[in-house]
């Protein structure tokens, strides 16, 4: 079974543009959850969506937005790119509920902005 | 503030030792406490997933602990190898007290392993 998918691997994007990330989950998980990874930071949660619908969300500015795909792909969009975006961005993908069932991630989008 | 605090952030060891990684938390109640290791340059990957009434769970040559009523967690690699070396996670899953039914995962920030020949 094919794992996690998350395209580009790396993207460098200059302030102000905007860009959209791609992640395609294990087939027939239906939960895809979005994080930023940085040094200082961690790992910070951005949102999940199940069945095409945003289920739930983290404290992140109306700059980043996503949605999913019927066939459960997903989309990240960041808006307006400052120089703090810079991250690994990491996409998860579970059959269902990521407090109840395993989490999946891939293998991660770095972005740079300059 | 719910938070998630591993200790130490970073260590050294040789190949063939063994050694204990912490995370204490102050989330409560919780869902579940997940320990995942995260290779440079790569994703997390679980290792052990434990609810609440679980005192231990193992891994292969990884055992994770679990005491409650302390709020710790601790992480114990046994003789170490070198593809040990990576960063080690800690996640508790609870409940977010805005929006019903919606959950909250907190991560902590990982402590970075190297096991050295």
């Amino acid at each position: 079974k094919a794992g996690v998918t998350q395209t580009p691997r790396y993207l460098i994007k200059t302030r102000g543009q905007q860009v959209t990330l791609s992640c395609s989950p294990i087939s027939g998980h239906r939960s895809v959850s979005w994080y930023q990874q940085t040094p200082g930071q961690g790992l910070q949660f951005l949102f999940e969506y199940f069945s095409e619908t945003q289920r739930n969300k983290g404290n992140f500015p109306g700059r980043f937005s996503g949605r999913q795909f019927s066939n459960s792909r997903s989309e990240m969009n960041v808006s307006t790119l400052e120089l703090g975006d810079s991250a690994l961005y990491l996409c998860a993908s579970s059959l269902d509920d990521p407090q109840l069932y395993e989490q999946y991630f891939g293998p991660g989008t770095r972005l740079t902005v300059t | 503030k719910n938070q998630v605090e591993q200790s130490p952030q970073s260590l050294i060891i040789l190949e063939g030792k063994n050694c204990t990684l912490q995370c204490n938390y102050t989330v409560s109640p919780f869902s579940n406490l997940r320990w995942y290791k995260q290779d440079t340059g790569r994703g997390p990957v679980s290792l052990t997933i434990m609810t609440f009434s679980e005192n231990t769970k193992s891994n292969r040559r990884y055992t994770a602990t679990l005491d409650a009523d302390t709020k710790q967690s601790s992480l114990h690699i046994t003789a170490s190898q070198l593809s040990d070396s990576a960063s080690y996670i800690c996640v508790v899953s609870h409940p977010r007290y805005s929006g019903a039914g919606s959950y909250q995962l907190t991560f902590g920030k990982g402590t970075k392993l190297s096991v050295i020949p």
